[in-house]
């Protein structure tokens, strides 16, 4: 298995929900990444995990929470999301820190 | 700080012809990667070339290859044979090789460019 999944694949939500997103790899990876992209921008790195630990948090607003449950899988937890918050969400992973990245297809999220 | 500069916001090739994207970058760093990403309408980021700076040649992978110029901070992008299928967002990256106790090496985008196929 060479790839990373991300579910869903779109999301609408309302400012009050609470919603999570979901990344898997199965590659034996021990670095996972989030990302923000708006459209036709490159990505903006918001979180990165490292064995199953937060390494960098990109001064990420709180409403974002990420979450590592082990080694394979990487969650991205949402509350009160404003709509500026509206954008392509991709997940990536490397062997670890020092290696090439690998993305996911990304969740396409629409806050209301 | 290290930046990467895409100069081209929209390029267009005919399907069968050869096109090369331009990419810059600033660093003082001596031991870097450089990448080029494709993203096409699907969304996914697909990792298309990668070059180590401290290897002369340069990288090529099938139709894609590059022209790294480590002097010049210059790594472009040639593109042979164009596919319809190559119709994509392509963005170049930097990442440090140096070891920072730790830290990830954060992939630097540039901020693309936008690649159309015309048939």
């Amino acid at each position: 298995d060479t790839e990373v999944t991300q579910t869903p694949k779109h999301l609408v939500m309302g400012m009050t929900n609470k919603k999570s997103l979901k990344c898997e790899q199965h590659m034996g990876h021990r670095a996972m990444y989030w990302y923000k992209q708006k459209a036709k921008k490159p990505p903006e790195l918001m979180f990165v995990y490292s064995y199953e630990k937060l390494s960098i948090n990109e001064s990420v607003p709180s409403r974002f929470s990420p979450e590592c449950p082990n080694s394979s899988l990487l969650n991205l937890h949402l509350h009160a999301l404003q709509p500026e918050d509206s954008a392509l969400y991709l997940c990536a992973s490397s062997q670890d820190l020092r290696n090439e990245q690998f993305f996911g297809p990304g969740t396409r999220l629409t806050v209301l | 700080a290290q930046t990467v500069t895409q100069s081209q916001p929209e390029m267009s090739v005919q399907e069968a012809e050869t096109v090369t994207l331009s990419c810059t970058y600033d660093t003082s760093e001596s031991d870097y990667y450089l990448f080029w990403y494709k993203q096409p309408p699907s969304r996914q980021m697909i990792l298309v070339i990668r070059q180590e700076a401290y290897k002369q040649q340069n990288a090529t992978e099938n139709r894609f290859s590059v022209n790294f110029q480590k002097a010049a901070k210059s790594f472009s992008l040639k593109i042979s044979d164009s596919q319809l299928g190559d119709a994509a967002m392509y963005f170049c990256a930097y990442r440090s090789a140096m070891n920072y106790g730790g830290a990830t090496n954060k992939l630097i985008f540039g901020t693309g460019t936008l690649l159309a196929v015309q048939p």
